[in-house]
């Protein structure tokens, strides 16, 4: 089955910097590589996804990448805010046959003011 | 807007108690999954189900089981409660449309085994 690993566990920043948290994956057969925020106290939500035929998407501040031959995606999060202090998780899986995602193990994200 | 309802935001259980955790999704999913959440860990799939009365395992079934009678519905049962099943447990559910995956999670429920 496959396997997500999730780096680093923590990060902070200062506000305005970027952060970056990145994730391998073991299955070269997995497509679709979705990024959740959990904040704290609240349930884990979609912010970004990426399917294995593009290479870079961007929606505002937030930008996933992947290496398809490296077999890892990466989430970048540029000038960043006190609201963006929550949990990131990524997550693999082959879209449209297998129904689970296999997620990783999270990273704690705290932005310093 | 998908809504994913779970019944109980806190339960505290004593050893050896049969636990029910209930989830309800409004949106005619055909896909809901049960997992739990603990610090270090991510999020772990416990089991999950694509259809009515249809089950599969995930990747630590051990000590649980489910039921799916109703499409809305997708329940958690932990038939007799260890101290290590204390945990955050998190119900999601997708649709099979559009050949994508995601997961749209309820709130959780903050499980306590003593």
């Amino acid at each position: 089955g496959e396997n997500v690993e999730q780096h680093p566990s923590t990060l902070s920043v200062q506000e305005g910097d970027s952060a970056v948290i990145k994730c391998t994956y073991s299955d070269s057969a997995s497509n679709y590589f979705p990024w959740y925020k959990q904040e704290l106290g609240k349930r884990p939500q979609l912010i970004i996804d990426i399917r294995s035929n593009v290479g870079e998407k961007k929606d505002q501040r937030i930008a996933v990448t992947l290496n398809k031959t490296a077999k890892h995606f990466s989430l970048h999060i540029t000038e960043t805010q006190p609201e963006d202090s929550a949990v990131y998780f990524c997550a693999a899986t082959l879209s449209g046959s297998a129904r689970q995602l296999t997620f990783g193990s999270g990273t704690q994200l705290t932005v310093l003011p | 807007d998908v809504k994913v309802t779970q019944s109980s935001r806190y339960l505290v259980k004593r050893t050896g108690e049969k636990v029910f955790l209930e989830c309800v999704q409004d949106m005619d999913h055909e896909n809901m999954f049960w997992y739990r959440q603990d610090p270090g860990l991510g999020l772990r799939l416990i089991y999950f189900s694509y259809d009515v009365k249809m089950k599969e395992k995930g990747d630590i079934p051990e000590g649980y089981s489910v039921s799916r009678e109703k499409k809305e519905r997708f329940s958690l049962i932990l038939e007799s409660a260890s101290t290590n099943q204390t945990s955050m447990y998190l119900c999601a559910s997708s649709s099979v449309e559009l050949a994508k995956n995601i997961q749209y999670f309820g709130a959780g429920t903050r499980l306590s085994v003593l």
